[in-house]
């Protein structure tokens, strides 16, 4: 089974730029999630999709950022203007519906956003 | 809001036994769980646990909880030089469904 795929690897951007980034789930995973890391600090929550609904959207830092989830596949996650303090890995992480028990969520290999 | 505590470094030598220990104030944490990090790659999870349960082993891994103290800690044993990652620790929270992860430790094994 293929994993969680994220595109792209690093972006490097200038401050007031536009950069968009991509997740591609596991397929049937019903679930899919952001989360941002900024240099050596704890893995930050984003949002959450359930399908292509937002399920949680209350770790988006400002209105600078977009999530979609057209049609309940892949989804992206665009920042625009950029600023500095957006510089970080973002993580997209997919998992499977379930009433209860462990949502053990895959993790993609992060996209790494610089900002200059 | 919940929290997850980690110390950032810990090194061993190789075939020794690491600690990487966690601590969380989530009072309606449902499982915990361990990820770990290599360099240029996702998160993997390792393991994870549920919070009525005091001890999960798996191989090398060895988790323990301690729900009172809401400590929870992660034992390898024989640690390896790949085994050399940042591990993450982190919380399903049944309040707000969401993993709140730690800092990450960065365990280096020195040959």
């Amino acid at each position: 089974e293929a994993g969680v795929t994220q595109f792209p690897s690093h972006s490097v951007i200038e401050k007031g730029q536009t950069v968009t980034l991509r997740c591609d789930p596991i397929s049937g995973h019903d679930n899919l999630y952001w989360y941002r890391r900024v240099m050596g600090k704890e893995i930050k929550f984003l949002l959450h999709f359930v399908k292509e609904s937002k399920q949680d959207e209350s770790g988006m830092p400002n209105n600078r950022f977009l999530a979609e989830r057209t049609g309940g596949t892949y989804s992206t996650l665009k920042v625009q203007p950029a600023e500095l303090e957006d510089s970080g890995v973002y993580f997209c992480a997919s998992s499977q519906a379930r009433a209860s028990g462990a949502n053990v969520l895959t993790f993609g290999a992060g996209s790494r956003l610089t900002v200059l | 809001g919940e929290d997850v505590e980690q110390s950032l470094f810990l090194s061993v030598r190789e075939g020794d036994s690491s600690v990487i220990n966690c601590t969380y104030t989530d009072s309606s944490s449902t499982y915990l769980y361990w990820y770990k990090q290599e360099p240029g790659a996702g998160l993997q999870l390792l393991t994870y646990i549920f919070s009525n349960m005091d001890m999960k082993q798996d191989q090398r891994l060895t988790v323990l909880l301690n729900k009172k103290d809401k400590h929870l800690s992660l034992r390898i044993a024989d640690t390896q030089t790949g085994d050399s990652a940042i591990y993450f620790c982190a919380d399903l929270s049944s309040n707000t469904g969401k993993l709140i992860f730690g800092q990450g430790t960065t365990l280096q094994v020195k040959p």
